[in-house]
């Protein structure tokens, strides 16, 4: 059974930084591309960023460009997000979603249960 | 601003058909597939179309998706009270980065 288990929410200022996890299994981890998607409170899902399989193409949201860093670990079959320079805007659900392809293709087969990420002072 | 662009709201009285649309550009809807995604209260999304018309096992044939040019649609046939959730539909761009529409709340009357 497919299972991504996201950690690392929180409650963090503005301007600080946060390091989410997803932690993966029942699948072949380093087969597929993976990906964040958020969701604000009340509001639809966002595309935050995506990584292919060995982590040689990775693309992200205009909205979080320069500040966020989407890396993994197919050892530890792990996905991360580090977040820097936080403003409330990204403050949402974030969900950690398995690609059905090794590049990324949109199609997100699988997807976490969310860790919330509060932005505010 | 979502990338993609879908009413945000839709609604059915049980047994009727219902259709949502989606509306991209040549860069995503175009040239790519197109995905549907449910959203029930309180839960993850959940894949429900993929690649424009297809079911993953489990879901029902009422469900059913087409694309068009640069727009997508997905309809529900026999509505049922179930089928209350918000509905999103998505796509690859070419830009390379994922797409999404705001999404379409579904009520069932």
């Amino acid at each position: 059974e497919v299972q991504l288990v996201e950690s690392g929410g929180g409650l963090v200022q503005p301007g600080r930084s946060l390091r989410l996890s997803c932690a993966a299994s029942g699948f072949t981890f380093d087969d597929y591309a993976m990906h964040w998607v958020r969701q604000a409170p009340g509001k639809g899902l966002e595309w935050v960023s995506g990584i292919n399989w060995n982590s040689g193409s990775i693309g992200y949201a205009d909205s979080v460009k320069g500040r966020f860093t989407i890396s993994r670990d197919n050892a530890k079959n792990s996905l991360y997000l580090q977040m820097n320079s936080l403003r409330a805007e990204d403050t949402a659900l974030y969900y950690c979603a398995k690609d059905k392809d090794s590049h990324s293709s949109g199609w997100y087969d699988y997807w976490g249960q969310g860790t919330l990420v509060t932005v505010s002072s | 601003q979502s990338v993609l662009t879908q009413s945000p709201s839709a609604s059915g009285t049980p047994g009727q058909r219902v259709t949502i649309s989606c509306s991209g550009s040549s860069s995503n809807i175009g040239s790519n597939y197109v995905y549907w995604y449910q959203q029930l209260p309180g839960t993850a999304p959940k894949l429900l179309i993929y690649s424009n018309d297809q079911r993953p096992s489990g879901v029902p044939d009422r469900f059913s998706g087409s694309k068009s040019g640069t727009s997508a649609s997905l309809a529900i046939s026999g509505l049922r009270s179930e089928d209350e959730a918000d509905y999103y539909c998505a796509a690859w761009d070419d830009s390379l980065s994922g797409a999404f529409g705001g999404g379409t709340k579904l009520t069932v009357l």
